[in-house]
């Protein structure tokens, strides 16, 4: 599996964009870009994926380097609500067979201050 | 839609007992997935199914560690005889597929396991 890298953790203050780096420089073509977050004491949970396009949804922005060697997660306002670690994902595009695993690395702790 | 349904939601046994834990994914998901989470290894797959049927299930730590899916509705994940180190958090995802493209994971609460 292609492999993504992440800072252990990030520092944020409240009602502040965060913008949330990773890297993957042996992305294959076929490889989503997938971003789920893990609040305290829950299960992760989707935020947002995208393949070449940047993309945006109700909850984050996910902005793709024209490479595809990196991307970043921009979450516009951050809220409290927001602390989590957030996981930076590859998983191939084409269906079938062992492509619908998610392997999590260790992630970004992202600590928002009041 | 009450989500992925995970029970119990907190086990304590002893050594060398049987455990169950069990999963409702989302009614119309045809994707079930476990995970266990440890301080010390993160968030690891264990086994995924499909239409019921056991796809991958190389993550499974050993003999000791069972998973069934009798329905689509319902899944178990059985670990006899438990040990210590199966302490962890174990987590029962759901997902289905659409326009063959892979689509996000319903993660449960989770599965607080304590093995003493």
């Amino acid at each position: 599996d292609a492999k993504t890298t992440q800072p252990n953790s990030m520092e944020s203050n409240e009602e502040e964009p965060v913008h949330l780096p990773c890297n993957h420089s042996t992305i294959s073509g076929t490889d989503y870009i997938h971003w789920y977050r893990q609040l305290p004491s829950q299960g992760p949970e989707y935020v947002i994926h995208g393949l070449t396009s940047n993309v945006n949804n109700r909850m984050a922005s996910l902005a793709i380097a024209e490479d595809r060697k990196s991307s970043t997660l921009i979450l516009h306002r951050a809220t409290l609500r927001d602390a989590a670690v957030y996981y930076c994902i590859l998983r191939d595009g084409i269906g079938g067979g062992s492509n619908y695993k998610l392997t999590f690395g260790k992630g970004t702790l992202l600590t928002v201050n009041p | 839609d009450a989500g992925v349904i995970q029970s119990p939601r907190h086990e304590v046994t002893e050594m060398g007992q049987e455990v169950t834990l069990r999963c409702k994914p989302i009614s119309g998901h045809d994707y079930l997935f476990w995970y266990r989470q440890t301080m010390m290894r993160g968030l690891e797959l264990l086994i995924y199914f499909n239409n019921n049927v056991p796809i991958d299930d190389s993550g499974m730590p050993e003999d000791r560690f069972s998973a069934k899916m009798p329905n689509a509705s319902f899944s178990t994940l059985k670990i006899q005889p438990s040990e210590p180190r199966d302490s962890a958090v174990y987590f029962c995802a759901s997902s289905f597929l659409a326009g063959m493209r892979p689509y996000e994971q319903y993660f449960g609460p989770g599965t607080r396991l304590t093995v003493t």
